[in-house]
């Protein structure tokens, strides 16, 4: 699987929008783009994934840029509950394979 | 039912005592996994299991002996383990086909080993 690269940590204000970018410039053209978050001390939950296209669910929007070396997860209004560790991960889709993490985002959010 | 179940939450064992981790899914994944995360860490998987079948062992210790008796159970045998083994174990489980809205984890059961 390609590695990606995220910044350690993010600071975001309540209520704004929290833009996290991840950097995959090794993916190939059958691997998708994943986004997982862990609040602290739970299980990582999945946010969204995808392939090419802009992506956007309840719970946030994909961006992915043409050339698919880079991708953005936008949370359209943060909130407090949103403060957890955001991780980006790109691997081949639909078998039982690897999902590694990388050491991903430590988004804070603040009042 | 779209949660993935682990028993115990916690678990405090000697270096000598035999225990095991409980994952149950009831989503009809027909594939699942076991993490063990660390403090401040990543998760790292340890094993995958397809179709009940053990496809994926990150060469892990002998002393982890995972078990997939069902569709949607696994478990995870420990015997003899060391003090750095503490850490959160996670289970997950994804459908395993051609369409997929990604894994399923576990809150985890927080081991300590003493």
């Amino acid at each position: 699987d390609a590695k990606t690269t995220q910044p350690p940590s993010m600071d975001c204000a309540e209520g704004r929008a929290a833009n996290l970018p991840c950097n995959h410039s090794t993916i190939s053209g059958n691997e998708y783009v994943y986004w997982y978050r862990q609040i602290h001390s739970q299980g990582p939950q999945y946010i969204i994934h995808g392939l090419k296209n802009n992506e956007t669910n309840e719970m946030a929007s994909l961006i992915i840029t043409e050339d698919r070396k880079s991708s953005t997860l936008i949370l359209p209004h943060a909130t407090l509950r949103d403060t957890a560790v955001y991780y980006c991960i790109v691997r081949i889709t639909g078998t039982a394979s690897k999902l590694t993490f990388g050491t991903g985002t430590r988004l804070q959010v603040t009042l | 039912d779209t949660e993935v179940t682990q028993t115990p939450k916690h678990l405090v064992m000697g270096m000598t005592n035999k225990k095991s981790l409980k994952c149950e899914q009831h989503m009809g994944h027909r594939a699942m996994y076991w993490y063990k995360q660390k403090a401040k860490k990543p998760p790292e998987l340890m094993f995958v299991y397809s179709y009940e079948k053990l496809s994926i062992n990150e060469s892990v210790p002998s002393r982890f002996s995972p078990e997939c008796p069902n569709s949607s159970l696994l478990n995870l045998h420990l015997h003899a383990l060391q003090p750095e083994d503490s850490a959160l174990y996670l289970c997950a489980s994804s459908q395993d086909s051609g369409v997929e809205y990604g894994y399923t984890f576990g809150s985890g059961t927080r081991l300590t080993v003493v």
